[in-house]
């Protein structure tokens, strides 16, 4: 069974500049959910895909959208960046729009200077 | 006042101890609560998956949810270094509704 896996692993931007970050899902899951960690804080939810179609949102600007493929695997795309964007991103699967439970992967850790 | 609160830590603990991990959250509409460890330089792993009030136990670990008192707790009995990570509480209303993780506490257990 493959995991949870997330590309890159880090990445520095200039504030302003956009970014795109990658996620393959679990095997055998359809629903893809996001995640911003920030240093010392608890991961805040930014929005969950599924069947290709966004299915709820955080609180976040929508300079943070997203994508969800035919084969389940998701983007996440931060425009004009910010130095608050400075976090870790965490992509989790799972089935059918549960989140009982969430498979995590490593993240990515993005540092906007 | 966030949805859930944790004491940061980071607390620090020997070997063998008995550890207790405690959250509070504010919203009585809860009704899953979890716990997940975080390693460092790792994303989130499920540790203990519970609904409603009551204790579960899953090998050293035990939680335990008090809804009246909005009080979730996870115990660790016979610490092991490798137990030492940040351990996040997290609640949802439904299981198809956001989780809202607390900020973490940051345990470390020494040899």
């Amino acid at each position: 069974e493959t995991g949870v896996t997330q590309s890159p692993t880090h990445l520095i931007k200039t504030r302003g500049q956009q970014v795109t970050l990658r996620c393959s899902s679990q095997s055998g899951h359809n629903t893809v959910s996001w995640y911003q960690q920030a240093l010392g804080q608890g991961p805040q939810f930014i929005f969950q895909y599924y069947r290709e179609e966004e299915n709820g949102r955080g609180n976040f600007p929508p300079r943070f959208s997203g994508l969800q493929f035919p084969n389940y695997s998701s983007e996440l795309n931060v425009n004009a960046l910010e130095l608050d964007d400075s976090a870790l991103y965490l992509c989790a699967s799972s089935q059918d729009s549960s989140n009982s439970p969430l498979h995590f992967g490593n993240g990515t850790r993005l540092t906007v200077t | 006042q966030k949805e859930v609160e944790q004491d940061p830590g980071p607390l620090s603990v020997p070997e063998g101890a008995i550890v207790s991990l405690n959250c509070t959250y504010s919203n009585s509409a809860f009704q899953y609560f979890m716990w997940y460890r975080q390693y460092s330089r790792k994303g989130p792993e499920l540790l203990m998956y519970t609904y409603s009030s009551g204790n579960k136990e899953d090998g050293r670990f035990t939680a335990q949810v008090d809804k009246s008192s909005k009080y979730i707790s996870l115990f660790i009995r016979d610490s092991q270094p490798s137990d030492s990570a940040t351990y996040l509480c997290a609640t949802m209303k439904t299981s198809y509704d956001k989780v809202i993780f607390g900020p973490g506490t940051s345990l470390s257990v020494i040899p």
